[in-house]
């Protein structure tokens, strides 16, 4: 089983649409979770941490079950410039590496 | 720039030779990571620094990669004997201690071998 595993891609919605990320870890002693961005051939960019309790920036709402290991993104209202890949990042116990997801490509069109 | 910058851009090599590529974290940062990236999957882990000291490697580090990180600044990556298999982006990252710093990545290196 790989470490993070993600939902396959491609989603393509339509502007204004809702869509559902979501993503589980296996080592269940894993910290700190975040989601980062990626844009064609540019470097991944963090989009925000995840925090056991939730948290919402805008249009995005990130979740996290400790118990069930799974990690979910929310973005609603979506825009043309929200296509990208969304990559769900677990950093391991010991905090030495960032591990990262396959990601899940969005592409929002008008 | 004060961002992660990371040297050259772009390499082609022939294989069997031997490149290396340098990273220049965020200037406090004394986290650093390198990370391969390939088409279509996400940044692979390869190995991370605490100031000078290499705490982290992956299996995916084979013993033709090295990673120095020598006073703690400035890290490089050396492949030998490049083979194709190793064309992929070499992206390093820099983040300051914490369980919930964000690290910040460099716009990478693409290597190509041919």
């Amino acid at each position: 089983r790989k470490e993070v595993e993600q939902d396959p891609g491609p989603f393509n919605v339509p502007e204004g649409a809702t869509v559902a990320f979501n993503c589980t870890y296996s080592n269940s002693a894993s910290q700190s979770f975040f989601w980062y961005r990626q844009d064609c051939r540019k470097e991944p960019k963090l989009l925000m941490s995840v925090y056991s309790s939730g948290n919402e920036d805008g249009r995005f709402t990130a979740q996290l079950n400790r118990a069930s290991q799974y990690i979910s993104l929310l973005i609603r209202d979506s825009k043309l410039s929200d296509s990208a890949t969304y990559l769900c990042v677990v950093k391991n116990q010991a905090g030495t590496a960032l591990i990262f997801g396959k990601g899940t490509t969005l592409s929002v069109s008008s | 720039d004060t961002g992660v910058s990371q040297d050259p851009r772009h390499k082609i090599t022939k294989r069997g030779q031997n490149v290396t590529f340098r990273c220049d974290p965020i200037s406090e940062h004394n986290r650093l990571y390198w990370y391969r990236q390939t088409l279509g999957q996400g940044p692979e882990f390869l190995t991370y620094f605490q100031n000078e000291a290499q705490l982290e490697k992956s299996r995916l580090l084979s013993d033709r990669f090295s990673a120095e990180r020598p006073k703690g600044s400035f890290s490089t990556l050396e492949i030998q004997r490049t083979e194709q298999g190793d064309s992929a982006m070499y992206l390093c990252a820099s983040s300051e201690s914490g369980a919930r710093t964000e690290a910040f990545f460099g716009q990478g290196t693409r290597l190509t071998v041919v």
